[in-house]
């Protein structure tokens, strides 16, 4: 079946300007995670949706950032006035439920760079 | 900061010989899982293994569990040359739905 993914694959951007990256995942998987990894380094957490709950917004590293999720199913990130700092791949995940009992399963990545 | 810490951080190995990564992380976990991934881009779920478990296999690959001393292995026999990749241990724990990843291990598996 059809995996989870993300568009665009990859995005340039001008410092300053906004970028929206989306991701589809696994259909009936309620959970949704958005993790960035910078070059050579681990996944760092930014945002997790859950059904209808209230999404846990405590990684996104400033208000620049921010998530939505629209009928529990598409989600997209936004990131304002880019900066060089944001610069990374940003991965999205779903898992069928809540929970680190539950693998996630992941989008190839959208690979943001900001100029 | 990340729970899981990767030990080492990179592997060269030839093809054919067996591959052990370590995985240590500092608080109590319910669950450990590993994931590879190749070029930096998405990763994929490889095994996970539960707080009561201490072994756990699944093909080539052979994961252990030590919570005394909170660490993990992961060893991959007869490897290929196609098992080159990053490989993460995540931890989760309790009703933590974050799974925190370390920085993972870079193989590379010569021919």
């Amino acid at each position: 079946g059809a995996g989870v993914s993300q568009s665009p694959s990859n995005k340039v951007t001008e410092k300053g300007k906004d970028v929206e990256l989306r991701c589809d995942p696994i259909s009936g998987h309620t959970a949704l995670y958005w993790y960035r990894q910078s070059l050579g380094q681990g996944l760092e957490f930014l945002i997790y949706f859950q059904g209808n709950s209230a999404p846990d917004k405590s990684g996104l590293p400033s208000d620049r950032f921010s998530a939505e999720r629209t009928g529990g199913s598409v989600s997209t990130l936004t990131i304002q006035r880019t900066q060089q700092e944001d610069s990374a791949v940003y991965l999205c995940a779903s898992s069928l439920g809540r929970g680190g009992a539950y693998e996630q399963y992941f989008g190839p990545g959208t690979r943001l760079t900001v100029t | 900061s990340q729970q899981g810490e990767e030990d080492p951080q990179a592997l060269s190995i030839q093809e054919g010989e067996n591959a052990t990564m370590n995985c240590s992380y500092k608080t109590s976990i319910n669950n450990l899982q590993w994931y590879r991934q190749n070029s930096g881009r998405g990763l994929v779920h490889l095994i996970l293994i539960r707080s009561n478990e201490r072994e756990k296999h699944s093909g080539r690959l052979r994961v252990t569990l030590d919570t005394s001393k909170k660490s993990s292995s992961l060893l991959i026999t007869a490897s290929r040359a196609a098992d080159t990749a990053s490989y993460f241990c995540a931890t989760g724990g309790g009703s933590n739905y974050k799974l925190t990843f370390g920085k993972g291990t870079l193989l590379t598996v010569n021919p």
